[in-house]
Parts: structure tokens; sequence; C-alpha cells
């Protein structure tokens, strides 16, 4: 089992739509999280990190469920430059800060 | 730009032969990490660096691979005998080392696109 499991799509959305991606986890111990984005041939940036309470930046809404082990990733009013692929990312111990990485959720927003 | 840079870019070499990529992470960050990544794939780590110390590395880090940091500023990863196998994106990241969620943040490099024929 891989330790971040991901939907890698793809997800084809029209402009406007709202899209959701979801990611589990396989280790319960894991500290943080974070949802990074990739253009393609370009490198991961992150698009934020994900609290346990949930957390929205504009658009964009992570939420974290510990108890399932499940992240999520909620884009609303989709636009043409949100395609991409969108990775979920775990920081499975906090001492030495290397990231764990699903596969990766390709998005691509029609017009 | 003060960002983490690689070089080179595109890596073109011959199975057998033995590449080096430089990475030169942002300026006072302490930790340096390095990733591959396959097509349709995520990242995966390598290793990871403490200022000049190696202090983890992953299992896909074969005996071929070989990484340094002499003076905890910039990092090279050398392949040696390289295989079909090992054509992928290296990638390297850098962050600070203080307490937080925020701070735990990497910034990565372009990456450096290895092809092995």
């Amino acid at each position: 089992r891989k330790e971040v499991e991901q939907d890698p799509g793809p997800f084809n959305v029209p402009e406007g739509a709202t899209v959701a991606f979801n990611c589990t986890y396989s280790n319960s111990a894991s500290q943080s999280f974070f949802w990074y984005r990739q253009d393609c041939r370009k490198e991961p940036k992150l698009l934020m990190s994900v609290y346990s309470s949930g957390n929205e930046d504009g658009r964009f809404t992570a939420q974290l469920n510990r108890a399932s082990q499940y992240i999520s990733l909620l884009i609303r009013d989709s636009k043409l430059s949100d395609s991409a692929t969108y990775l979920c990312v775990v920081n499975p111990l906090g001492n030495t800060g290397k990231l764990i990485f699903g596969q990766g959720t390709t998005l691509q927003v029609k017009p | 730009d003060t960002g983490v840079s690689q070089d080179p870019r595109h890596k073109i070499t011959k199975r057998g032969q033995n590449v080096t990529f430089r990475c030169d992470p942002i300026s006072e960050h302490n930790r340096l990490y390095w990733y591959r990544q396959t097509l349709g794939q995520g990242p995966e780590f390598l290793t990871y660096f403490q200022n000049e110390a190696q202090l983890e590395k992953s299992r896909l880090l074969s005996d071929r691979f070989s990484a340094e940091r002499p003076k905890g500023s910039f990092s090279t990863l050398e392949i040696q005998r390289t295989e079909q196998g090992d054509s992928a994106m290296y990638l390297c990241a850098s962050s600070p080392e203080r307490k937080g969620l925020g701070e735990r943040t990497q910034y990565f490099g372009p990456g450096t696109r290895l092809t092995v024929l």
C-alpha cells in the first residue's frame, strides 16, 4: 500500500465548476499535511498547508480528518489557470521534514 | 533570483556513464533535500542534509548514488554507471530549520531532467 494515495484522474471540468480532490495516508503518526501544485514539466509549489480545523485560501479549501487519515482539497469557481497536477503531501515525522507525495491528481479546466 | 537553483537543467547521457548534478539552496536554509520524480508519479524522497550532515537516505538511493554537501551550502548528487531506469527528474528542495508548521515549507528548484540512453 502506498503511503499517500490519490486518484490520479484526470478530472475534466468546465470553468466555474467546483471540484474536490481526496487523499488518504497510511501513517497515523504523520504530523504535517500540504497540497502542492505542479504545472507540466515544472517543479512542485506549495499551494497550502492543511490544518486540523480546516483552512481556506480564496477559492481553495483544505480539510484534514485525522481519525480517517483523509485529506481533501476543494476548488470553487474553477479557472483555466487552475489546470495542473495537485499533489497531496504528508510529513510523516517532524524531525527530518522529508515529504511523502501522492501520485498527484490531474485537473483540466475547460472553457 | 533568490530561489533554489539546479544545474544542469537537462542531461542526456549514455548508459554506464557517470553524471553529477548541483543544487544551490536558498541562502541560510540549512535543510536540503533531494527527490526523484518519474513520469506520472509524485516526487520520491532520496536523501536529506542538515547543514553538511547527511542525516537520512532512502532505500531508493542505491550504492551507485552519492550525495554531498561539503560546506553546508550547495549540494551535489552523483550517479555512477547510469542505467536507463535512472531516467527521471531530480529535484532539490531546501527549507529553514525553525519550529512551527509554516517553517517546514520546502521550496523546490526547477529540477534536472536526466535521460539515460
